[in-house]
């Protein structure tokens, strides 16, 4: 079976500090592995995905997320902190290896990030 | 927009009473997904569709829900004899393709029972 870990409930920081938000998967063969952000009462929206190739993928609004195959772990990433960054994330995974069941996402229970002035 | 939507947005109903929920996808997008996700958690698979074929159903899928996609664009979910414990967001998303591709969800129904 599939899993995903975000071990902080939620993540604090000052505007202008680096963040970073924490996921760890477990998978039987090789991950797609997914980030996410939901503002209050609406849809999760995308970010950015890592499939293969460069360890560190870009994606919307300066975030970036580094894979660590030997850690398990799909970090996401920013420089420089906004106000308007403050959401709940979500890391999700998805075994690419496994056939029948292989499509659906397995989410995180998420991460509350809450960046102040 | 041309993004997921779904109606309604909110939904309030009795326990008992039977319930349904409508997706309209991105309209290129062949594969249509639902997930339910309640506080403090992350959406939880229910079903998968590629264009009108169910594929996919989840363990949480009980006898009580059923999803149709009768011409492979919209979907609707039912739920009958509502319970409390069904009260939940109910997600849509639709992708392009399989496995590596992103699925871009809508905006959610919220069902209470009460």
């Amino acid at each position: 079976a599939q899993s995903v870990a975000q071990p902080e409930d939620q993540v604090n920081v000052a505007e202008g500090n680096p963040l970073t938000v924490k996921c760890t998967y477990s998978v039987s063969g090789n991950p797609y592995l997914f980030w996410y952000v939901q503002y209050p009462n609406r849809g999760l929206q995308f970010l950015l995905k890592y499939i293969t190739g460069d360890n560190l993928v870009k994606g919307s609004y300066g975030f970036e997320a580094e894979f660590n195959k030997s850690q398990t772990s799909f970090h996401l990433k920013k420089p420089s902190a906004l106000v308007s960054d403050s959401a709940l994330y979500f890391c999700a995974v998805r075994d690419m290896t496994r056939a029948g069941t292989a499509s659906k996402l397995t989410f995180g229970t998420g991460t509350r990030l809450q960046v102040t002035l | 927009d041309t993004g997921v939507s779904q109606d309604p947005r909110h939904k309030i109903t009795k326990r008992g009473q039977n319930v349904t929920f409508r997706c309209d996808p991105i309209s290129e997008h062949n594969r249509l997904y639902w997930y339910r996700q309640t506080l403090g958690q992350g959406p939880e698979f229910l079903t998968y569709f590629q264009n009108e074929a169910q594929l996919e159903k989840s363990r949480l899928l009980s006898d009580r829900f059923s999803a149709e996609r009768p011409k492979g664009s919209f979907s609707t979910l039912e739920i009958q004899r509502t319970e409390q414990g069904d009260s939940a967001m109910y997600l849509c998303a639709s992708s392009s393709g399989d496995r590596g591709y992103e699925q871009y969800f809508g905006p959610g129904t919220r069902l209470t029972v009460t």
